[in-house]
């Protein structure tokens, strides 16, 4: 099973602040990585997939990146609503097998 | 707009079996290359996918629930289910079905079942 790792668990931000998220597969997924925005209360959004292709209603201020093994997500300037937890995701397999990261709470 | 959204109970005895339906509107079930799946998170837990069906009825599930799980579709109702067997305390979660093409891109509003013993 391909299993995700995200770091840090929690960041502590400052609205404006450049926040990148981190995300490692322990084995090759290619480029096959969606990250999610979750918020209390809330199903989770979709932000990005294949990596770094913006979901429709994320502003570009949200930027995926990497290959393989090593995935980021950017927000360039954190807006008072990014506050959330974000999920990565991949789906090598799919539709076999799709596997979460733990997530990275950013308060 | 596509829009999902959950039914069932709220409240289910240990043991027994869950099922849950997913009512898809403002679009069809029977579109090629996207699966319709579940998703569920456990109190102070991370997301876990379930399982997926495409149209076809073709499914497959995470290998960690495989022996309990089942999901269908009903094309004709725009409709998928999951049933999930044998029920514990660590099943207590919110469900949420979902619309997947690798990631996914459409959410139901989710729905908590607590498993009671």
């Amino acid at each position: 099973e391909v299993v995700m790792t995200q770091s840090p668990a929690t960041l502590s931000v400052s609205p404006g602040e450049r926040v990148t998220l981190s995300c490692r597969a322990n084995e090759s997924v290619v480029n096959n990585v969606a990250w999610y925005q979750k918020k209390p209360g809330q199903a989770p959004r979709q932000v990005i997939y294949a990596t770094s292709m913006t979901a429709t209603g994320f502003p570009a201020r949200f930027r995926g990146g990497g290959f393989g093994t090593d995935f980021t997500l950017t927000i360039s300037s954190l807006q008072p609503e990014d506050f959330a937890v974000y999920y990565c995701q991949q789906y090598r397999d799919w539709p076999r097998a799709l596997t979460f990261g733990g997530g990275t709470k950013v308060e | 707009q596509l829009r999902l959204q959950e039914s069932g109970p709220g409240l289910v005895k240990a043991s027994e079996t869950l099922s849950l339906t997913c009512t898809v509107s403002g679009g069809s079930v029977s579109i090629e290359d996207y699966y319709w799946g579940w998703i569920r998170q456990s109190p102070g837990r991370g997301l876990e996918w379930i399982g997926s069906v495409y149209y076809t009825g073709a499914a497959y599930y995470n290998s960690s629930l495989e022996s309990r799980v089942t999901i269908s579709i009903d094309t004709s109702k725009d409709q998928f289910s999951l049933r999930l067997t044998s029920l514990t305390a660590a099943d207590t979660a919110v469900y949420w079905c979902v619309r997947l093409r690798g990631g996914a891109d459409y959410w139901g509003q989710g729905t908590l079942v607590s498993v009671y013993s």
